[in-house]
């Protein structure tokens, strides 16, 4: 099994909201990573955590606070965002983080800014 | 700095009309190339990885092959179902961290 959820689906807040997207996998990986993806453009990387610890930061702004209470469950908090912030927002997993290995993605979280 | 450079941009295909897809790459030391699928509006589904030159690997229509500058990824004898943005990937370096090129995005007609 190599899925990896995300929730919600969709989420439509307003700039001054404060809203939570949730990631899980259940295949025993030890990295988790996000990305965030403009229209017909290739996926961004934001943050990555290898073993429950950040490990790299891809100098998101700090609207953006992520976290990772478990080696199964990655959340993206979002505070303050602008309309520029509305993008697909997806959750990937891998083996422990270490180079080369697969990256499984979740089905996304398409987040709407108004 | 590592460029992933992908070609065509789109692509119309005929059912059964097969084509190859284009993935070109300068990176300082590839450590591993990776083929996705996406389709609008969900994330990408993993297709393939190659490791080092000379590598091929099959999945159904879709065979993917790596020299030393760029990979393919030849579709054979494809179907409306096909229709997908393809995207390509390089992983350098110790981090975590895929470089996808901007995708070439397919479409399968009867």
């Amino acid at each position: 099994d190599t899925e990896v959820t995300q929730t919600p689906k969709h989420l439509v807040m307003g700039m001054t909201n404060k809203k939570s997207l949730k990631c899980e996998q259940h295949m025993g990986h030890r990295a988790m990573y996000w990305y965030k993806q403009k229209a017909k453009k290739p996926p961004e990387l934001m943050f990555v955590y290898s073993y429950e610890k950040l490990s790299i930061n891809e100098s998101v702004p700090s609207r953006f606070s992520p976290e990772c209470p478990n080696s199964s469950l990655l959340n993206l908090h979002l505070h303050a965002l602008q309309p520029e912030d509305s993008a697909l927002y997806l959750c990937a997993s891998s083996q422990d983080g270490t180079s080369p290995e697969t990256q499984y993605f979740g089905p996304g979280t398409r987040l709407l800014v108004l | 700095e590592d460029q992933v450079t992908q070609s065509p941009e789109a692509l119309r295909l005929q059912e059964g009309e097969s084509s190859s897809l284009n993935c070109s790459y300068t990176v300082s030391g590839l450590r591993g190339l990776f083929w996705y699928r996406q389709d609008p509006g969900k994330g990408p589904e993993f297709l393939f990885t190659l490791y080092s030159a000379g590598e091929e690997k099959e999945k159904e229509r879709l065979k993917a092959t790596l020299t030393k500058k760029e990979s393919f990824l030849h579709i054979t004898a494809p179907k409306p179902e096909d229709s997908a943005t393809y995207l390509c990937a390089v992983h350098t370096g110790t981090a975590s961290k895929l470089t996808f090129g901007t995708g070439t995005r397919l479409q399968v007609t009867l």
